[in-house]
């Protein structure tokens, strides 16, 4: 099926750096929805966005809507140890959801 | 507000036996949804619902069940289990895949089938 793009794939980084990852997509959406998914659980909704240009933040976390509307970015300031996951993004078509790939973050103490 | 809630949270099955997972959601949501997941694959759907009496097929339909009898329930039938389908299951409900949205999912079951 139909996936989005997400990158990086993977990052190790120290306790207290910010993150930054982004999703695309050759198509356009109206909606990008970002997930964390903590190991053994399901994914749990961070951030919605429904607007070309919007910046919303939930905590430490930012995420925009590409003025494209083909790309979301997520970012993770002042990361800390439970933070660690993998976090995807997703967009909605005809009655079905599209995912990224997923980042898989790992944060050293 | 429970959330999408699913039971049960883990199962093993022997080759050939069936079992019923069942998702509920407390949210008047219209759209339901089954993934299941394996490592390295992502969420793959397998069967979703649009609305009460309504289901569809997904990417990998094939070996599974479903129906929608009450608008708060979407159980996912296993009639014959196989080895192949062992693996995390998800459910997940919607208002809808236009204005509002969000996707939320229950907690999943993790079944293993020997």
């Amino acid at each position: 099926g139909q996936q989005l793009n997400q990158s990086p794939q993977s990052m190790f980084i120290q306790e207290g750096e910010d993150v930054s990852m982004n999703c695309t997509s050759s198509s356009i959406f109206n909606t990008w929805l970002w997930y964390k998914q903590d190991p053994g659980e399901g994914p749990v909704l961070l951030i919605a966005l429904y607007k070309a240009g919007e910046l919303t933040s939930n905590g430490r976390l930012t995420a925009q809507f590409g003025i494209t509307r083909k790309d979301s970015f997520l970012n993770i300031s002042a990361s800390i140890p439970s933070d660690v996951g993998i976090y995807f993004c997703s967009t909605s078509g005809t009655y079905k959801y599209i995912f990224g790939t997923g980042t898989r973050l790992k944060v050293l103490a | 507000n429970a959330g999408v809630t699913q039971t049960p949270k883990f199962r093993v099955l022997k080759t050939g036996q069936s079992m019923t997972l069942l998702c509920a959601q407390d949210m008047n949501h219209e759209y339901m949804y089954w993934y299941r997941q394996d490592p390295g694959m992502g969420l793959r759907l397998i069967h979703y619902s649009v609305g009460e009496g309504t289901t569809a097929k997904g990417e990998v339909p094939d070996g599974y069940n479903v129906s929608r009898l009450k608008k708060q329930n979407f159980l996912l039938g296993l009639e014959s289990a196989a080895p192949s389908q062992t693996s995390v299951y998800f459910c997940a409900s919607s208002y809808s895949t236009y204005a509002r949205n969000e996707q939320f999912f229950g907690p999943g079951t993790r079944l293993t089938v020997l």
